[in-house]
């Protein structure tokens, strides 16, 4: 199966509104834990990561959560504006590399 | 500081015919990893590759495909015998060390005829 599975695949959301995008991982020693966001025809770009010694992170309208216990973390963007739309890819180190969630497609409507 | 670098930005090829692309990482990063992503899907990861070793290739298929990254030139990923499903981006990504922060290049778009 699959290392890490990010829900829901798709997201829409008025503009103003919060968005959450929930991963899982299946790897307990995994510990390091970024976030990618890639608009149409460009490349992933990283706008957060959290690593496994701390709970959450912030930065501006973006905050990733973590709960070790669990195995999932969160991406929180508060005050969404249209240009967050993109798609949106956690990701979690595994053994020697990084497996990234399926996406979530996150549409902003003004 | 340049970021990840990919050329070309776009390949045609026929099938049968081989594709190789390019990756030159990050200044001081010496580890880089190669993913393919089909249009509408996700990242999946294909070789992890550091100088002159490759790390982990589980996510690359055993024929046709091969990766390099030498001591001296950008990393490559070869595809012999291109088939129509070799088409997708490859992007490349690169980082200082393990478990650290990869940056990703443009990306090749592959189109197999």
């Amino acid at each position: 199966g699959e290392n890490v599975e990010q829900h829901p695949s798709t997201l829409s959301v008025q503009e103003g509104d919060s968005a959450v995008i929930k991963c899982t991982y299946s790897d307990s020693a995994s510990n390091y834990f970024p976030w990618y966001k890639q608009e149409l025809g460009k490349r992933p770009q990283l706008i957060i990561d959290i690593r496994s010694n701390v709970g959450e992170k912030k930065d501006q309208r973006i905050a990733v959560t973590l709960n070790k216990t669990a195995k999932h973390f969160s991406l929180h963007i508060t005050e969404t504006q249209p240009e967050d739309s993109a798609v949106y890819f956690c990701a979690a180190s595994i053994n020697n590399d990084m497996r990234f969630g399926a996406g979530t497609r996150l549409t902003v409507k003004p | 500081n340049a970021g990840v670098m990919q050329n070309p930005r776009h390949l045609v090829r026929r099938r049968g015919q081989e594709a190789r692309l390019r990756c030159s990482p990050m200044k001081g990063h010496s580890h880089v990893y190669w993913y393919r992503q089909l249009p509408e899907e996700g990242l999946k990861f294909m070789v992890y590759l550091q100088k002159e070793n490759i790390i982990d290739e589980s996510g690359m298929p055993k024929e046709r495909f091969s990766a390099e990254f030498p001591k001296e030139g950008p990393s490559i990923l070869r595809i012999q015998q291109v088939v129509r499903g070799d088409s997708a981006a490859y992007f490349c990504a690169s980082s200082p060390g393990l478990k650290e922060a990869q940056y990703f290049g443009p990306g090749t778009r592959l189109l197999v005829l």
